[in-house]
């Protein structure tokens, strides 16, 4: 079965500092990764998302993440953080019909 | 375009008793997903409907939980009887189709059960 691990439950970092949130996969066939951001009392977001082709991968507000088969991971990236940029974000891994979300990592901002 | 609508979005009921909620898909969308995100935890799928058909119900303690779409469009998820660990934020979500069209999720409604 796939499962997705997400390294640190909580980030802290300073506004216009790098983001960078871990995430670790597992699947039998080549994985479908995916990236969503919910913000409080807020569903899910789509950031971004791997299928197939080029390895890194773009997004909305800035986010990118790259995906690396030989480390198992699908890091996302910000270049510079934005107090808007604090909520939950979710790794997740898709094959076929079964989706698998990561527990999640709390970003935070600080001014 | 109208998102996908939950209701309630809060719902506080006591253990033992009966609880339903409510989605509303993005018109057009073939493919309805609920989800249990319980705090401190990402989401998991309950039940997947491709119109008004299930695909797939594995995680879905079907002892107490049960789901319907009739007519293919709003669905709804009811817990009978509650428990305590049933608290949590049950998510919907809708897509164009199944395979790897984007999931577009509702607000959640959250349940605490006492």
């Amino acid at each position: 079965a796939q499962s997705v691990t997400q390294l640190g439950s909580h980030v802290s970092v300073s506004e216009g500092a790098l983001v960078l949130l871990r995430c670790n996969y597992s699947s039998s066939v080549p994985p479908y990764l995916f990236w969503y951001v919910q913000y409080p009392n807020q569903g899910l977001q789509l950031l971004l998302k791997y299928t197939t082709g080029a390895t890194l991968v773009k997004g909305i507000n800035g986010f990118e993440a790259e995906f690396k088969k030989s480390e198992t991971s699908f890091h996302l990236t910000k270049p510079s953080a934005h107090m808007s940029d604090a909520a939950e974000y979710f790794c997740a891994v898709r094959n076929n019909n079964d989706m698998r979300f990561g527990a999640g990592t709390r970003l935070t901002v600080k001014p | 375009e109208a998102g996908v609508a939950q209701s309630p979005r809060y719902k506080i009921i006591e253990k033992r008793q009966s609880v339903a909620f409510w989605c509303n898909p993005i018109s057009g969308h073939a493919t309805l997903y609920w989800y249990q995100q319980i705090l401190g935890q990402g989401p998991k799928l309950l039940i997947q409907f491709q119109n008004n058909g299930v695909v797939d119900d594995s995680q879905l303690p079907k002892d107490r939980f049960s789901a319907e779409r009739l007519k293919g469009v709003d669905s709804t998820l009811k817990i009978q009887p509650a428990k305590l660990e049933d608290s949590a934020v049950y998510l919907c979500a809708s897509s164009l189709s199944d395979g790897l069209q984007e999931q577009y999720f509702g607000p959640g409604t959250r349940l605490t059960v006492t």
